[in-house]
């Protein structure tokens, strides 16, 4: 069967730290992979997109790496600061572009 | 970015009753929505996928009947979850398809079925 599933269900960093999020996906061929940002009760942030063909992607602080063959995408946040205390979603744009998440992984960034 | 809002943010309604969730793309044209619903502590599950001036595509699992999509224009879609049961408070967030590339995500409704 399909599926996605995030490294840990919550991730405990330092403020300074990099906090770097795993995500794993089996029985899909995902034309590209997505990051999302979650904060309580709102809607998710798109954050940063990967293409198939793309080894890593980076935006500020962020960076996202793809690995097809590991079937594998990491998602790392340098110098972290409490702010970025959120939940982050793993999600795969498949055929008809429809969007698939992951679970998430709630991030909590200590001062 | 995009700008999608919704209608309301949240409800209780009594158990029986329907619900109209509304869900607008303020500053852009969306031909394609996507409906998702996320329980605590869950993720974003899809519900359907609407296409403006046809019926909605639902996934597995989610009754047609009781979640009515309508998406009668290319800044509106509804979602009206009929006789509505404790088992339907959830999260319900709507998602406009700007681009392959782009997708934005509306703010959400907070349904409670009491």
């Amino acid at each position: 069967s399909q599926k996605i599933e995030q490294n840990s269900e919550a991730l405990n960093i330092q403020e300074g730290k990099t906090a770097t999020l795993t995500c794993n996906y089996t029985n899909y061929s995902p034309a590209y992979l997505q990051w999302y940002r979650q904060d309580p009760g709102r809607g998710p942030v798109f954050l940063l997109l990967i293409r198939e063909n793309e080894k890593e992607k980076r935006k500020e602080r962020l960076k996202v790496t793809f690995d097809t063959t590991l079937k594998q995408s990491l998602f790392h946040i340098t110098a972290s600061q409490p702010a970025d205390s959120a939940t982050y979603l793993c999600a795969l744009r498949t055929g008809g572009f429809k969007t698939i998440f992951g679970a998430g992984t709630r991030l909590f960034v200590k001062a | 970015g995009a700008v999608v809002s919704q209608h309301p943010s949240w409800v209780i309604c009594k158990s029986g009753t329907s619900v109209k969730i509304e869900c607008r793309s303020l500053d852009f044209q969306a031909t394609t929505m996507f409906w998702y619903r996320q329980f605590p502590k869950q993720s974003l599950m899809l519900m359907a996928t609407s296409n403006e001036g046809s019926k909605a595509t639902y996934e597995q699992g989610v009754e047609k009947d009781k979640f009515l999509i309508n998406h009668a224009s290319l800044t509106l879609s509804t979602l009206t979850v009929t006789s509505a049961h404790p088992e339907d408070s959830s999260f319900y967030i709507c998602s406009p398809l700007l681009s392959e590339d782009e997708q934005y995500f509306g703010p959400g409704t907070r349904l409670t079925v009491t």
